[in-house]
């Protein structure tokens, strides 16, 4: 079946410009989480969703990004006033809700590139 | 606060060699450990996972990890690696009872010489 896709696969913006990030999470999946990888690093959580609301947004940076699953499928990460130190590579992941671990699939990532 | 050390950034190995990766954590709570890679131009993948049980968990492909409670480790070793093996390695955790969320350590690149 079809994994978790994301678009775009690359966008290059310029600082203080607005992006939109979409994730496209795994038929059925009721959890999506977003990630963030920067260069020679490993990912770094940003936030998860339970269905359409947020359960845990501890790991957005700042109030300049925003995340949003209004109808509990397809997330858009929005990031305003873009700065150079955005620049990573932004994965999506989703798994099924059904006990206390539940494995998460990860999406190939939106490489977001500030100049 | 939780947190995962990779020892290694790097991990140059000739093939058909042994490979070690090391992975330590620090959590107050119980965790579940994982190892995930990203193959050069693909997503990350689950390689293994300990969620509880016999502390020896086995990939498909060879790899193997031991949980050790006491030293808080998790490393990860295969006993001949392939050239198809050189991509990067990441150890996580996620807390028990306290949501899903995957904690990563800064990755390993393992590079398989021929």
């Amino acid at each position: 079946g079809a994994g978790v896709s994301q678009t775009p696969s690359n966008k290059v913006t310029e600082k203080g410009k607005y992006v939109e990030l979409r994730c496209d999470p795994i038929s059925g999946h009721t959890a999506l989480y977003w990630y963030r990888q920067s260069l020679g690093q490993g990912p770094e959580f940003l936030i998860y969703f339970q269905g359409t609301g947020a359960a845990d947004d501890s790991g957005l940076p700042n109030d300049r990004f925003f995340a949003v699953r209004p109808e509990g499928s397809v997330s858009t990460l929005k990031i305003q006033r873009t700065e150079r130190g955005d620049s990573a590579v932004y994965l999506c992941a989703s798994s099924p809700d059904r006990g206390e671990y539940n494995e998460q699939f990860f999406g190939p990532g939106t490489r977001l590139t500030v100049l | 606060a939780q947190s995962v050390t990779q020892l290694d950034s790097q991990v140059p190995v000739f093939e058909e060699a042994p490979v070690e990766l090391r992975c330590n954590y620090s959590s107050s709570v119980s965790v579940y450990l994982f190892w995930y890679v990203q193959y050069p131009n693909q997503g990350l993948q689950l390689l293994l996972k300990y969620l509880s049980g016999s502390t020896l968990v086995e990939s498909i492909n060879g790899f193997e990890a031991e949980f050790n409670k006491s030293q808080t480790s998790f490393h990860l070793r295969k006993p001949s690696v392939h050239i198809s093996d050189t991509a990067e390695y990441f150890c996580a955790v996620i807390l028990k009872a306290a949501g899903n969320k995957l904690t990563f350590g800064g990755g390993t690149r393992v590079l398989v010489k021929p």
